[in-house]
């Protein structure tokens, strides 16, 4: 059973570029969080998407970042227009439901030149 | 809002010596608490959980962690220090009333000297 998948693993974009993430869940999971890393930082969570609904985007910057999970395919983490700030390590969990442990994927690392 | 707090930035321990780290955190009710490892590029490992029941949780790699509620602590403990132990842990808390995102401490860095 394949773990969480994230790519790409390493994203350089110059500033004003979009950045596209991308996370598949386990197999079975439904349930998706995306975490930010900032260096020398623990995790700080963004956002929990479920199928289709985003659920809670409490952590999410207000402007330029956005989610989403399709009913088919991976769930996105789109960036618009970066600015250095964004570099970070950015990473997906999945679980099978609300407060199952969550399975971490191997993180993108996006930097912004 | 719930808290962790990793007052510990950085140790260094002996290989083959014993390892306590330390994890306090701030929420309401009884929490769900989680010990994470980091390696250096890598994605977080699972270590240990706990969510109810024995306060003393047995986790992977020999790690174990104690939920004290009258400390509001989930310490992580290892009673012999392996080279390979060298990484980043984060504590982490959950909700438990609502989904389960994840509170973060701030980590941990243990270096392993042999």
């Amino acid at each position: 059973n394949a773990g969480v998948m994230q790519n790409p693993r390493h994203l350089v974009r110059r500033r004003g570029q979009e950045a596209r993430l991308r996370c598949s869940p386990m197999k079975g999971h439904s349930h998706v969080y995306w975490y930010r890393q900032l260096p020398e930082e623990g995790l700080k969570f963004m956002v929990y998407l479920q199928k289709e609904n985003i659920i809670d985007e409490s952590g999410m910057p207000k402007e330029r970042f956005s989610a989403e999970f399709p009913k088919e395919g991976p769930s996105i983490l789109r960036i618009q227009q970066v600015v250095r700030g964004d570099s970070a390590a950015y990473f997906c969990a999945s679980t099978s439901g609300v407060q199952e442990t969550q399975y971490f994927g191997p993180g993108t690392r996006l930097l912004v030149l | 809002a719930q808290s962790v707090t990793q007052p510990d930035i950085h140790i260094t321990v002996s290989e083959g010596a014993s390892l306590e780290l330390r994890c306090n955190y701030s929420y309401g009710a009884t929490p769900y608490l989680f010990w994470y490892v980091q390696s250096p590029g890598q994605g977080l490992q699972l270590l240990l959980k706990y969510f109810s029941g024995d306060t003393l949780v047995q986790g992977i790699k020999g790690f174990e962690a104690e939920f004290k509620r009258s400390q509001s602590s989930f310490n992580l403990r290892k009673p012999s220090v392996h080279w390979s132990d060298a990484a980043e842990y984060f504590c982490a808390v959950a909700d438990t009333g609502t989904a389960s995102k994840l509170t973060f401490g701030t980590g941990t860095r243990l270096q392993v000297t042999l």
